[in-house]
């Protein structure tokens, strides 16, 4: 009964290291969303997946790349983290026209 | 480009004290608005779907309404376990559907 698990749950980068964050459900989900959340800002949609091998820009897109190779997992990568990108990053993910169920969400600090 | 707008931004409540949180929208066309509740370190979850003008849910000391522009998200009786971040979220026509909008949100402190 995992739901949606995110993967790490916390970790610090330098400037200029690079990382990849996880995400994985076994709800057998179409759609799947990588949102970061500051303070005052609220949710911001990165990038999104609409099904296996798709990916599609959100709002903020700049400086991430993502890749949907199996349905059940969907990776955010930073190739070059800088501090602008200290948030909390949460996965999303969804069947068509049903509520999105999130996961608990990476904490990631660029120093 | 659509746009959520959440009031009051900080609410404080004594327990028993009855208020509303705002969800403000201007979307293209709307297939679904979305509530939230959020706890410190934690993601959001579910509330309610709300699809179409008029539409009412309730959930326990929580009902969601729904009209041509806004939510409202009215809260009776509050406990201090209601105190939380509640996320407004909209997902629109345009773009198949596919996004869901987020507002900044109300946090809500009840207290005793």
């Amino acid at each position: 009964n995992a739901g949606v698990t995110q993967t790490p749950k916390f970790r610090v980068l330098k400037t200029g290291q690079s990382m990849t964050l996880l995400c994985a459900q076994d709800m057998n989900h179409e759609y799947m969303y990588w949102y970061r959340q500051d303070p005052g800002m609220g949710l911001r949609l990165i990038h999104y997946s609409v099904g296996e091998g798709t990916t599609a820009k959100g709002e903020v897109p700049d400086g991430y790349n993502v890749s949907r190779l199996k349905k059940q997992n969907f990776l955010l990568g930073l190739e070059s983290a800088a501090p602008s990108q200290t948030s909390v990053y949460f996965c999303a993910s969804r069947i068509w026209n049903t509520e999105a169920f999130f996961g608990q969400g990476t904490r990631l600090t660029v120093v | 480009e659509d746009q959520v707008t959440q009031s009051p931004e900080a609410l404080r409540l004594q327990e028993g004290e009855s208020s509303s949180l705002n969800c403000s929208y201007t979307v293209s066309g709307l297939r679904g608005l979305f509530w939230y509740r959020q706890d410190p370190g934690k993601g959001p979850e579910f509330l309610f779907t709300l699809y179409s003008a008029g539409e009412e849910k309730e959930k326990e000391r929580l009902k969601a309404t729904l009209t041509k522009k806004e939510s409202f998200l009215h809260i009776t009786a509050p406990k201090p376990e209601d105190s939380a971040t509640y996320l407004c979220a909209v997902r629109e026509v345009t773009g198949g559907g596919n996004k869901l909008t987020f507002g900044t949100g109300t946090q809500l402190k009840v207290e005793l």
